[in-house]
């Protein structure tokens, strides 16, 4: 079993709809990442957090330590948040490197 | 600030040959690492470092090597490149704040073919 596990694992939404992302973690973390990555583009940290909730325009990253699970939500969805979505975990102990989850390919139409 | 550069963008390489993946960074970050991205197999660390003359191996560490030896600069190191090698490489960096989950910063990204 994957330490971090990503659903679903590819979405396809119509424009303006409410769409959200899971991610659970079976190890110690000290910090949750969601990236997101374009077509054939690099990689773009939207958030780091440890705890609660935080927010940046239309999207809405939540977390909850006790039962090991993570959201990211997008409001209003647009053609260009089509992109895969990535939750990385920061590991509690040893080296600082992210463990992965393997992406949600997430597709908006119009 | 140009953060995180990675050269080339796309690199060909034959079965055997050996090559250099540059990476540096201008935000005087102390970490830094090297991952693969392989189709359905998300991102996996290959090296990484949490200063000069520091190097670590990662989760895939066979076939490549690395050396740090100024902050700004971490470059990977195909020794006789492999088929298996073909993947799409990505340095990143960040900062080494006490308790560790520090946002990373990476690269463009380099997208490599072994034939």
């Amino acid at each position: 079993k994957n330490e971090v596990e990503q659903s679903p694992q590819n979405l396809t939404a119509q424009e303006g709809e409410f769409i959200t992302i899971n991610c659970s973690y079976s190890v110690g973390i000290s910090a949750l990442h969601w990236l997101q990555q374009h077509p054939g583009g690099g990689i773009v940290s939207l958030f780091m957090l440890s705890s609660g909730k935080k927010k940046h325009g239309r999207l809405i990253a939540t977390i909850n330590i006790q039962e090991k699970h993570s959201s990211l939500h997008i409001t209003a969805s647009h053609p260009r948040d089509s992109a895969v979505y990535i939750c990385a975990v920061s590991r509690d102990t040893g080296r600082r490197a992210l463990t992965f989850g393997s992406g949600t390919r997430l597709q908006v139409q119009p | 600030n140009a953060g995180v550069t990675q050269t080339p963008k796309f690199q060909v390489l034959k079965t055997g040959q050996s090559m250099t993946l540059q990476c540096a960074q201008d935000m005087n970050h102390e970490y830094m690492s090297w991952y693969r991205q392989d189709p359905g197999m998300g991102l996996r660390l290959i090296h990484y470092s949490v200063g000069a003359g520091i190097t670590d191996q990662g989760e895939v560490p066979n076939g490549y090597n690395v050396s740090r030896s100024t902050t700004e600069d971490f470059p990977l190191r195909l020794l006789s490149a492999a088929p298996s090698q073909t993947s799409v490489y990505f340095c990143a960096s960040s900062s080494l704040l006490a308790g560790g989950g520090n946002e990373q910063f990476f690269g463009p990204g380099t997208r490599l073919t072994v034939l």
